[in-house]
């Protein structure tokens, strides 16, 4: 499997703070993922990126950022947390070619209060 | 876009065999994955089909028709831990390669 870290594994944070969180992979996967995972909703793809300093929107971007200075690191950060954000976030990395599956990290449990 | 269902919830019991189906709606289909995620984990790899037809590996099988926009993972010989949920996700053809996920169905296998 390949190996994908994320941290931090839960985190609980107030309304309006940023958050950031980290998503680091040993792979050298050119294609990088955040979705977040809401009962009722699936998987729903946020930002994604195919290289280093290239990123793309995802379907639920509003509210989100990310960054790309390394290969094996993508970061997501909510600027102003809100509630509505509260959500189970998975980063996923994947070589890019279609027939090849993608690997997910253990996800990150954030609640905003 | 793309449109992908799958029912739900799933019951069955342990020892029978159970089909989850998927069915989308998609342009420039490419192939579709299975994946298997047990509650509180991440999502893992199952299987990917491409061509028309199944593809099994051990008590586990995935079908395709693209002519019919419709997959199915088959499940034989239940055991409790296949209680999980399983996502097919369809990737298109052409452009970057962002798979879209259904909402998933949630077996439950009992006893």
């Amino acid at each position: 499997d390949a190996g994908i870290t994320q941290s931090p594994r839960h985190k609980v944070t107030e309304t309006g703070t940023p958050v950031t969180l980290r998503c680091h992979q040993t792979e050298n996967h050119r294609y990088m993922y955040w979705y977040r995972q809401d009962p009722g909703h699936g998987l729903r793809l946020i930002h994604y990126s195919y290289g280093v300093k290239d990123t793309d929107k995802g379907e639920v971007s509003d509210g989100y950022s990310v960054s790309r200075s390394k290969t094996e690191d993508f970061l997501l950060t909510l600027e102003s947390a809100t509630s509505s954000q509260t959500s189970v976030y998975f980063c996923a990395s994947s070589t890019g070619d279609s027939n090849q599956p993608q690997h997910f990290g253990d996800g990150t449990r954030l609640s905003i209060l | 876009g793309q449109n992908i269902d799958q029912p739900t919830e799933m019951t069955a019991t342990e020892g029978a065999i159970v089909q989850i189906n998927c069915t989308y709606q998609t342009s420039g289909f490419n192939g579709l994955f299975w994946y298997q995620q047990h509650a509180g984990e991440a999502p893992t790899f199952l299987s990917y089909n491409v061509l028309d037809g199944l593809e099994e590996k051990g008590r586990f099988s995935s079908f395709l028709s693209r002519s019919k926009g419709y997959s199915y993972l088959l499940l034989k010989e239940l055991q409790m831990k296949d209680s999980a949920s399983y996502l097919c996700a369809v990737s298109k053809s052409g452009g970057s390669y962002i798979p879209t996920f259904g909402r998933g169905t949630s077996l439950i296998v009992h006893p």
